[in-house]
């Protein structure tokens, strides 16, 4: 149990394109769902956090106007990148979490993005 | 701020060696910590979660212990094989919505 999945798990885009990243979680409801962007050899820094049906609360430094964020069901959070530069080019995981007092995160496998 | 730091930043093993990799943390009012496994360009594997209030888990060859009140916590693999190698991170869960990230170790298994 506890499957989350990713869509699509690689994407190349053009230079001020906009594109989405779908967070799935399988089997359970996740009242609230994290997106994380990871740099070559660095670590997961973490860039907001969603619950479902409200607004999304982005970390000090994430242009939230820039990576819009959608959590419209207690099964799916989107991501879409807009005006995307090469600089965005990096690999995005999500997690997701239930509700309940239950603080673990089950993570994505991931999606790396490519901006050319 | 939370802060997670992990020691070393790579390791290379022979295979079939006993190895201890390390992570440490600066606030002590943590709920758990989990070791997560990193294979290249993939996403992470959740190998071991230790609540707060325990001192170790095990799953297999791999075992974690924590010492809340120091800020450590180690992840023992014991006759390690090529299969392990991978990228091991280290994370801290301070509230509801706060989970920290360590650098990580890139461990080597050499056959």
């Amino acid at each position: 149990g506890a499957v989350v999945s990713q869509h699509p798990s690689w994407v190349i885009c053009k230079s001020g394109t906009s594109v989405k990243i779908e967070c799935r979680s399988l089997d359970f409801q996740a009242t609230t769902m994290f997106w994380y962007r990871q740099f070559p050899k660095q670590s997961l820094m973490l860039m907001a956090t969603s619950n479902e049906g409200s607004k999304a609360t982005y970390e000090q430094g994430v242009e939230k106007d820039k990576f819009l964020i959608n959590h419209a069901s207690l099964t799916l959070s989107t991501l879409t990148v807009t005006s995307a530069h090469p600089e965005d080019s990096s690999f995005y995981i999500c997690s997701a979490r239930g509700g309940g007092g239950v603080y673990e995160q089950y993570f994505g496998p991931g999606t790396r993005l490519t901006v050319t | 701020k939370q802060e997670v730091t992990q020691i070393p930043a790579a390791l290379s093993v022979p295979e079939g060696e006993n190895l201890v990799l390390n992570c440490s943390f600066t606030d002590s009012a943590i709920y758990n910590l989990q070791w997560f496994r990193q294979d290249p360009g993939k996403g992470l594997t959740s190998l071991l979660l230790i609540q707060s209030s325990q001192r170790e888990q095990t799953s297999g060859r791999l075992n974690a212990s924590l010492d809340k009140s120091s800020g450590r916590s180690t992840l023992y693999i014991a006759a390690s094989q090529p299969g392990d190698s991978a990228t091991y991170l280290c994370a801290v869960q301070t509230g509801a919505n706060n989970l920290f990230f360590g650098t990580g170790t890139r461990l080597t298994v050499i056959p």
